[in-house]
């Protein structure tokens, strides 16, 4: 199946900074999606971009599809950030499967 | 808009008993739901994919008989976890697909039930 990697890892930040996390994947994709996970398990969807670039108040995004992968900008960070941040594709398949694989995810941790 | 929601969000039950976990799309007809499980830290991993009014197509290792979905309308579907013991402890979440909003591709996803077995 197809693979997803995102990183860092982990990041902490002091309020203020901007910050840059990347997704790698494997195969083309039909449907790629960048969610917040807050602390009680809620994912926020962020962003719904298989391709080219997005903007939402200090967040943005861009995929660059042909070269498989994607970008998530947060600038001026808030401690209200912090939480875990998770790229996830869907690739169709004949089969109609259109399930979201998810990567491992970058936990954020923004100081005040 | 595109609101999905899951109930009960938190439950506690003893081993060998059985636990019924509801996901509604409150304002649009999910033509597709998914089941997701997550350990702690980690990441999701999907369960099952549910169309309505059709057997669920289950990921593999993923026991169709322990983890029994129903998807019986446009806006509901279950996940029954039978006779549940302490490895089946973990965080479901569940979505949907199927809303105008977003794109039709667009998964929108519920806040979780939190499941632990004694």
């Amino acid at each position: 199946g197809i693979q997803v990697e995102q990183s860092p890892p982990d990041l902490i930040l002091q309020e203020g900074a901007n910050s840059t996390l990347r997704c790698n994947f494997s195969d083309s994709v039909n449907n790629l999606q960048w969610f917040h996970q807050n602390p009680w398990g809620q994912l926020i969807n962020l962003f719904y971009i298989p391709s080219g670039t997005k903007q939402n108040g200090r967040l943005s995004a861009t995929t660059v599809a042909t070269e498989r992968y994607s970008l998530l900008y947060i600038s001026s960070s808030q401690t209200t950030d912090s939480g875990v941040y998770f790229c996830a594709v869907g690739v169709r398949r004949d089969t109609g499967r259109r399930a979201l694989t998810f990567g491992s995810g970058t936990r954020l941790q923004v100081q005040p | 808009g595109a609101v999905v929601s899951q109930h009960p969000s938190r439950v506690i039950c003893k081993s060998g008993t059985s636990v019924k976990i509801e996901c509604r799309s409150l304002d649009f007809q999910a033509t597709t739901m998914f089941w997701y499980r997550q350990f702690p830290k980690k990441s999701l991993m999907l369960m099952a994919t549910s169309n309505e009014g059709s057997k669920a197509t289950y990921e593999q290792g993923v026991e169709k008989d322990k983890f029994l979905i129903n998807h019986a309308s446009l806006t509901l579907s279950t996940l029954t976890v039978t006779s549940a013991h302490p490895e089946d402890s973990s965080f479901y979440i569940c979505s949907a697909r199927g809303g105008r909003q977003g794109g039709w591709e667009t998964q929108y996803f519920g806040p979780g039930t939190r499941l632990l077995v004694l």
